[in-house]
């Protein structure tokens, strides 16, 4: 059962565009919510991340939205620059049970 | 410090094999959790501790055992595994039962079971 879910398997865009990665859950026990970049044979790195109680979360070129009535955030990258090529994946998290998305490949194009 | 260490980084283990994978953090968190992850797949959550008690379970097969000696370590006893077990194991671990906090993860062991 996919309790968190990113519908789009890879995303390009040109360098200094904005980068916009979605996630749904289904669960509505989730109450935290974070993003990490992953690069191929390594561990995800933490990102941003989004408390149930905000609906927006920004820290320099990264702001999460949350919109908890439609279970769905976003995470958007502005401007985006080709050192953000990489997965990225959305989790969500309730006590300590985290589950994560199954990835977007993000390519930015110089 | 936010380093979450794991040995060792790659392991080759034959099916009849027993070992061991580390997982080792000073940040004084208390939850600490395992992932698997094949290629092109999302991390798959498998165990969960939390002030050194299991917690979560994901009705992971017996063939992995986890441990955690204490709040600074986590280690998944391996067994008679199966190739199909192969993939990159990654434990993580966040700072205790509550919800408002990220898991910083290792740099992960790559698992091949030949």
């Amino acid at each position: 059962d996919q309790q968190v879910k990113q519908n789009s398997p890879s995303l390009s865009v040109q360098e200094g565009r904005i980068s916009i990665l979605n996630c749904d859950y289904t669960n509505s026990m989730f109450d935290y919510f974070l993003w990490y970049k992953k690069y191929p044979a390594e561990g995800p790195t933490f990102l941003i991340s989004i408390s149930s109680i905000k609906d927006k979360n920004e820290d320099g070129r990264f702001t999460v939205f949350l919109n908890k009535s439609a279970k769905h955030l976003s995470l958007h990258i502005v401007p985006s620059q080709p050192g953000d090529s990489a997965v990225y994946f959305c989790a969500a998290k309730t006590n300590n049970d985290m589950r994560f998305g199954a990835g977007t490949r993000l390519t930015v194009k110089p | 410090d936010t380093e979450v260490t794991q040995t060792p980084k790659h392991l080759v283990m034959g099916m009849t094999n027993k070992k061991s994978l580390k997982c080792e953090q000073h940040m004084g968190h208390r939850a600490m959790y395992w992932y698997k992850q094949k290629a092109k797949k999302p991390p798959e959550l498998m165990f969960v501790y939390s002030y050194e008690k299991l917690s979560i379970n994901e009705s992971v097969p017996s063939r992995f055992s986890p441990e955690c000696p204490n709040s600074s370590l986590l280690n998944l006893h391996l067994h008679a595994l199966q190739p199909e077990d192969s993939a990159l194991y990654l434990c993580a671990s966040s700072l205790e039962t509550g919800t408002n906090t990220e898991a910083f993860f290792g740099q992960g062991t790559r698992l091949t079971v030949v």
